[in-house]
């Protein structure tokens, strides 16, 4: 089966410096790899996905994640985080036709 | 463009009681998904449609828990008898199709069974 891990429960960063989220995957085959944010009280929102193509992908809010197949790594990056990225976010890997969350990283942006 | 609907926003009952989250997709979404999502744990998925047919529900726990999809648009989810450990959020989501298209969610269900 593929998974994902996020290694960190928590990252905390201020406003203006660069932030990642680390994702790690296990699969077999081509991996199909998405990040999602969770605020308070709402719904997971897409941020961005990998398919195929080139390894750095952009998606909303300023985000941009970076698959490195070696190390089979697909972390979320911002250059410069604000206090309203302090969120929930998720690193999901599609298994056969659904899709397998991470257990999440709970990322702090102090002003 | 409207997005995911779900209610109740929040349930509390008593285990043993049943209760049942009514979740509407975006229009024209063929596939809908339920998830449960336990405090400090990412979102697991129970079941999946794909229009008004199931399409993976083999981590639903179908002694207590049942869905359906009669007309293929809106969908309802039942827990009876609901257990303490049932307690989550449960989310709904919806998609295009089931490949490798973005699943959009609806705001959830937090249900506390007492």
């Amino acid at each position: 089966a593929q998974s994902v891990a996020q290694p960190e429960d928590q990252v905390n960063v201020a406003e203006g410096n660069p932030l990642t989220v680390k994702c790690t995957y296990s699969v077999s085959g081509n991996p199909y790899l998405f990040w999602y944010v969770q605020y308070p009280n709402r719904g997971l929102q897409f941020l961005l996905k990998y398919i195929t193509g080139d390894n750095l992908v952009k998606g909303s809010y300023g985000f941009e994640a970076e698959f490195n197949k070696s190390q089979t790594s697909f972390h979320l990056k911002k250059p410069s985080a604000l206090v309203s990225d302090s969120a929930l976010y998720f690193c999901a890997v599609r298994d056969d036709y659904k899709l397998s969350f991470g257990a999440g990283t709970t990322v702090t942006v102090r002003a | 463009e409207a997005g995911v609907a779900q209610s109740p926003r929040y349930k509390i009952i008593e285990k043993r009681q049943s209760v049942a989250f009514w979740c509407n997709p975006i229009s024209g979404h063929a596939t809908l998904y339920w998830y449960q999502q336990i405090l400090g744990q990412g979102p697991k998925l129970l079941i999946q449609f794909q229009n008004n047919g199931v399409v993976d529900d083999s981590q639903l726990p179908k002694d207590r828990f049942s869905a359906e999809r009669l007309k293929g648009v809106d969908s309802t989810l039942k827990i009876q008898p609901a257990k303490l450990e049932d307690s989550a959020v449960y989310l709904c989501a919806s998609s295009l199709g089931y490949s490798h298209n973005e699943q959009f969610f609806g705001p959830g269900t937090r249900l506390t069974v007492l």
